[in-house]
């Protein structure tokens, strides 16, 4: 198994242009997270989909953030417009059963200018 | 919403056991322990998990206290390979993984 697929790995990108981030989970499994980590705040959840569905989105910063999970092999998150402080690593995870032990990705690493 | 308390560093000599304890005073009945570590520059890995008994894997042992208030992590002939950022969770479902601030092993030779 190839494990959780991330894409891109480094995103340099300027202020106010959109960015988009995507994950490949796991085949089988049927959880999706999105975290951000950054040194300040450390790994925070962003959101998360249970069979393709958004169970929790509390945790995305504000209406420029969103994701999707078209099927349950694909899923995205949006920044738009993006903004210096949204400069940080973005680690995708997926997870089956309970309890839920979750499998991260390798993360993308986003710098807005 | 830190409900584990953890020291914020360990050193441990190559070879010897590492044992990484952790405080979950306010956990409760159906909530597990789990472990989970970040290697620099990677995304976390997951260890282990336990809800009441001790339990132990290719990776590490879990040892669980029989209140449940506190656990301890062994990794029982640590290498430099191990060196990362430890974490205590608890939590009972998939949204309740609250990584917080973690042990930071370090092997020495």
């Amino acid at each position: 198994d190839a494990g959780v697929i991330q894409s891109p790995r480094h995103e340099v990108t300027e202020m106010g242009q959109e960015v988009t981030l995507r994950c490949k989970p796991i085949s089988g499994h049927n959880s999706l997270f999105w975290y951000r980590q950054t040194m300040m705040r450390g790994l925070e959840l962003l959101i998360y989909f249970n069979n393709n569905v958004p169970i929790d989105d509390s945790g995305m910063p504000e209406d420029r953030f969103s994701a999707k999970m078209p099927n349950a092999s694909f899923s995205t998150l949006k920044i738009q417009p993006s903004e210096p402080r949204d400069s940080a690593v973005y680690f995708c995870a997926s997870g089956s059963g309970r309890p839920d032990t979750q499998y991260f990705g390798p993360g993308t690493r986003l710098t807005v200018l | 919403d830190a409900k584990t308390t953890q020291p914020p560093s360990m050193d441990c000599a190559e070879g010897r056991a590492a044992n990484l304890p952790c405080n979950h005073s306010t956990i409760s009945g159906n909530e597990y322990v789990y472990w989970y570590r970040q290697i620099h520059s990677q995304g976390p890995q997951y260890i282990i998990h336990g809800l009441k008994n001790n339990e132990t894997n290719e990776m590490a042992s879990l040892i669980i206290t029989e209140d449940r208030k506190s656990s301890t992590l062994i990794l029982p002939h640590a290498t430099l390979r191990d060196t990362a950022v430890y974490y205590c969770i608890v939590g009972g479902g998939a949204n309740n993984l609250f990584f917080g601030t973690g042990t930071r092993l370090t092997v020495i030779p």
